[in-house]
């Protein structure tokens, strides 16, 4: 089972800041295998990026990914108050299981 | 616009069956191209996947829950099934039902809205 960890846990920052969130995969994943959602309380996750780099209907492009191998990396440039969620990636190249990160959640400083 | 609706019952009992219904609107499920998924949030905790069906039938299944799960593909009506056995407390969750797109094995593109689901006697 392919293990991703996601950090921090806890991102505290402020409007208009760039927030920079990790995922860490227990073993190599094919870039193109990644995505990354986000929740809102008493939401449903909304899928944000897949194929690691092709952004979801509506997405803005403040959303962008970066990464290979084991690490990937979630940048949201300019953080809208709309942007403040729990964001999780997920790997789809290994099955089974299909596996999420535990999140990282985004909260106003 | 696919939409996705899960529909069940709220409380279940330890050791009972829990069973949800995923109702599915604006395609069909019959269309190729993409699995039918059932993924669970525990309170507070982050996302496991269950498993997911192919309209065909085909199954795949999380091994952490295999021996107890069971998805089932109703094209007639356009809906999916999961059923859930040998019920705990651990299995009280939220419980979402997905569309996942068939490249690699899966990204979800979908969701329904979530049902949460208390076992307690």
């Amino acid at each position: 089972e392919i293990v991703l960890t996601q950090s921090p846990g806890t991102l505290s920052l402020s409007p208009g800041e760039r927030a920079t969130l990790s995922c860490r995969a227990s073993q190599s994943v094919s870039s193109s295998y990644i995505a990354w959602y986000q929740q809102k309380p008493g939401q449903a996750p909304r899928l944000l990026i897949y194929d690691a780099s092709s952004r979801a209907t509506g997405v803005p492009d403040r959303f962008s990914v970066s990464g290979s191998g084991t690490d990937f990396t979630l940048t949201i440039s300019r953080l809208e108050p709309e942007d403040f969620a729990v964001y999780y990636c997920q790997q789809y190249n290994y099955l089974p299981p299909l596996t999420f990160g535990g999140g990282t959640k985004v909260e106003i400083k | 616009q696919v939409q996705l609706q899960e529909s069940g019952p709220g409380l279940v009992k330890p050791s009972q069956t829990l069973s949800l219904t995923c109702t599915v609107s604006g395609g069909s499920i019959s269309t190729g191209g993409y699995y039918w998924s059932w993924i669970r949030q525990l309170p507070g905790k982050g996302l496991e996947w269950i498993g997911y069906i192919y309209y065909s039938g085909s199954t795949y299944y999380n091994p952490s829950l295999q021996s107890r799960v069971t998805i089932s593909v109703d094209t007639s009506n356009n809906q999916f099934s999961l059923k859930l056995t040998s019920l705990t407390a651990a299995d009280t969750a939220v419980y979402y039902c997905a569309r996942a797109v068939d490249y690699g094995s899966g990204y979800f593109d979908y969701w329904g809205q979530g049902t949460l689901v208390t076992v307690s006697s």
